[in-house]
């Protein structure tokens, strides 16, 4: 069974605060490692497509960083605002299924200005 | 450059109905996925196409199926319906087969009574 998992499964935390998220998955047959931020009424909206051990990825005040060998994840806020509130995914592609992309439950931020 | 489009966004269907759904995918994009979103089992991937032949497939029965056309538009079936099958079902279309960004449509919420 292939298990992507989220952690925290919700987090609240008021606006200028720095949080962070993990995302553990199988480590076996990696092939690629997707994070999506997913608005209320709107469609996924790509974050990062990381490959790489080591790979670190940045885009304005988010981050992320990635460990194949262990098979973690870490997405980073610097200086949440409300309009970060979403529940951001991560998606494990496997290296023999293309496209087939195996998502976690997600974890729900919610940001208080 | 258009996003990904699919239609119809909403749809109310009895029992024992089918339905089908249809993605229109980002121009250039060859690559179309298919996901199943329920509040208990979160993003479930159905099946993938490329080329108008289906690569991929999840663990979904049979009842669920789908095809590609030639200008890569995606279409997928749910025969006799269940209640079940109420979701938001997404696509996502790719530019390349494997290990890139997957770009989301705003999703058809299906709901059968």
């Amino acid at each position: 069974i292939l298990n992507v998992e989220q952690s925290p499964q919700s987090l609240h935390v008021q606006e200028g605060d720095s949080t962070n998220f993990t995302c553990s998955f199988p480590s076996s047959n990696f092939y690629a490692l997707h994070w999506y931020r997913w608005e209320t009424a709107k469609s996924p909206e790509a974050l990062f497509v990381m490959t790489l051990n080591g790979d670190e990825k940045k885009k304005g005040r988010i981050s992320a960083t990635l460990n194949t060998k262990e098979g973690y994840s870490y997405l980073y806020i610097k200086g949440s605002q409300p309009e970060d509130s979403a529940t951001y995914l991560c998606a494990w592609g496997h290296m023999e299924y293309g496209n087939k992309l195996v998502f976690g439950a997600g974890t729900i931020l919610r940001v208080k200005s | 450059k258009a996003g990904v489009t699919q239609t119809p966004r909403y749809l109310i269907k009895t029992r024992g109905q089918q339905v089908t759904l249809s993605c229109s995918p980002i121009s250039g994009h060859r690559s179309v996925s298919w996901y199943q979103q329920t509040p208990g089992q979160g993003l479930q991937f159905l099946f993938e196409y490329f080329s108008e032949t289906q690569r991929n497939k999840g663990n979904f029965p049979g009842r669920f199926s789908g095809r590609q056309f030639s200008n890569s538009r995606s279409e997928m079936n749910v025969s006799t319906l269940e209640l079940g099958d109420s979701a938001l079902y997404l696509c996502a279309s790719t530019l390349l087969p494997v290990g890139e960004t997957q770009y989301f449509g705003p999703g058809t919420r299906l709901l059968v009574l």
